[in-house]
């Protein structure tokens, strides 16, 4: 059975920090992974989707990376501002095309100013 | 593109009664989409997979009787909380698979926040 855990749970920085999330998934053979946002009270927002066959996906000050081997991704975020504060959502896509989702328990990220 | 769309957005109902939600994409057909639920402070749980024109596929645990899927076109799925009581309060959000893309990426809908009284 597929899990996916996140951590940390929470994390504090000032702005202006670089800072690293992570994401462990327990079974390699994984389709997709994809990175969300979510806001308080609100829906996801998709930062960055990595394909099986890639390794990493940048966007803006995002990068996201893949390591099927060792079950990883990370989630990078460059010169944080107050604005990136949100809780942040990885998920894997089960193998063999099912479509089926599932998430880690999220990394709430707080920047302050 | 890749628009998915819910409604209601809020709904607050009396313990006993049914409530509707729908699922709309907007700019795309989708034969698959997706239900889950999230309790607050946690994570996104998947409660059913619906294909169009056929019966919703429910994850363990999910009463089917309680949670009643229709997918009726390739645009539009919809669940009916049956019987709706307190512990049945949640965010319930959709999400939309584009038919012919291979990625199997899914879009997500805004959610709409539950609350039975």
């Amino acid at each position: 059975k597929q899990e996916v855990t996140q951590i940390p749970a929470a994390l504090s920085v000032p702005e202006g920090e670089n800072l690293v999330l992570n994401c462990s998934f327990t079974d390699s053979a994984i389709y997709n992974l994809q990175w969300f946002r979510q806001d308080p009270g609100k829906g996801l927002t998709s930062l960055l989707l990595i394909q099986s066959s890639q390794r990493e996906q940048t966007s803006g000050r995002l990068n996201a990376s893949l390591d099927k081997s060792s079950g990883r991704s990370t989630l990078y975020i460059a010169a944080s501002q107050p604005g990136d504060s949100a809780t942040y959502l990885c998920a894997a896509y089960l193998s063999g095309n099912t479509g089926k989702l599932i998430f880690g328990q999220g990394t709430t990220l707080q920047v302050k100013p | 593109g890749a628009v998915v769309s819910q409604h209601p957005s809020r709904v607050i109902c009396k313990s006993g009664t049914s409530v509707k939600i729908e699922c709309r994409s907007l700019d795309f057909q989708a034969t698959t989409m997706f239900w889950y639920r999230q309790f607050p402070k946690q994570s996104l749980m998947l409660m059913a997979t619906s294909n169009e024109g056929s019966k919703a596929t429910y994850e363990q645990g999910v009463e089917k009787d309680k949670f009643l899927i229709n997918h009726a076109s390739l645009t539009l799925s919809t669940l009916t909380v049956t019987s709706a009581h307190p512990e049945d309060s949640s965010f319930y959000i959709c999400s939309a698979s584009i038919w012919d893309d291979p990625t199997d990426t899914q879009y997500f809908g805004p959610g709409t926040r539950l609350t039975v009284l």
